[in-house]
């Protein structure tokens, strides 16, 4: 079976860095995704990893280590309007499953 | 993304009827993703579809539950005789080159 696992809540201060972690554990590896859903919203895609390393998208890096099947994004400069669910999801054009989802929340 | 539609938006059902949830994936996208999401829980993903095939059903429960995605016309998710615990939102997704699946609004399926 395929599992990814996140902590279920986090907390940061508006301006601060959040770093919301993913282990998982996979038959096959077909790279590691990230979403971002506000409560009530559709999900949304903020970044890929299919290599080791580090993907930068302006605020947001996403991180992969395949050998340590483990995977963190990464929030810099943390706005309000950052508080949402974050999910990684592995899998591409076929069967994709989500991790359990982190809610932030970014306080004043 | 604005590209994906899904209809409708918020759908009331009796215990027993039956429940039709549309989605109408981007022009030119021929795959498409049903997921199911309980309040405060992550996304299950039910089925993949390309047009007129069901490519995966994995998700999907053994009764009750059945999709499709005809050559013409929406990718139509259907619920016979509903049950509370079916109360969830319904994405739909979809995928073209790369990595990026695109989701729809939803459809908020409350059963009463």
């Amino acid at each position: 079976g395929q599992s990814l696992e996140q902590p279920s809540e986090v907390t940061a201060v508006e301006g601060a860095i959040v770093q919301i972690n993913c282990t998982y554990q996979t038959s096959g590896f077909y790279g590691l995704s990230w979403y971002q859903q506000h409560d009530g919203g559709a999900p949304t895609f903020l970044s890929y990893n299919a290599l080791d390393g580090l993907e930068e998208t302006g605020r947001f890096s996403s991180f992969l280590s395949r050998s340590d099947s483990y995977g963190y994004l990464l929030l810099q400069e943390l706005q309000m309007k950052d508080s949402a669910s974050y999910f990684c999801a592995h899998g591409g054009y076929q069967k994709v499953t989500f991790g359990t989802g982190t809610k932030l929340q970014v306080i004043p | 993304n604005a590209g994906v539609m899904q209809n409708p938006r918020h759908l009331v059902r009796r215990r027993g009827q039956e429940a039709r949830l549309r989605c109408s994936p981007m022009k030119g996208h021929s795959h498409v993703y049903w997921y199911r999401q309980l309040p405060e829980e992550g996304l299950k993903f039910m089925v993949y579809l390309q047009k007129e095939n069901i490519i995966d059903e994995s998700g999907m429960p053994k009764e009750r539950f059945s999709a499709e995605f005809p050559k013409e016309g929406p990718s139509i998710l259907r619920i016979q005789q509903v049950v509370r615990g079916d109360s969830a939102a319904y994405f739909c997704a979809t995928i073209e080159a790369g990595n990026e699946q695109f989701f729809g609004p939803g459809t908020r399926l409350t059963v009463l």
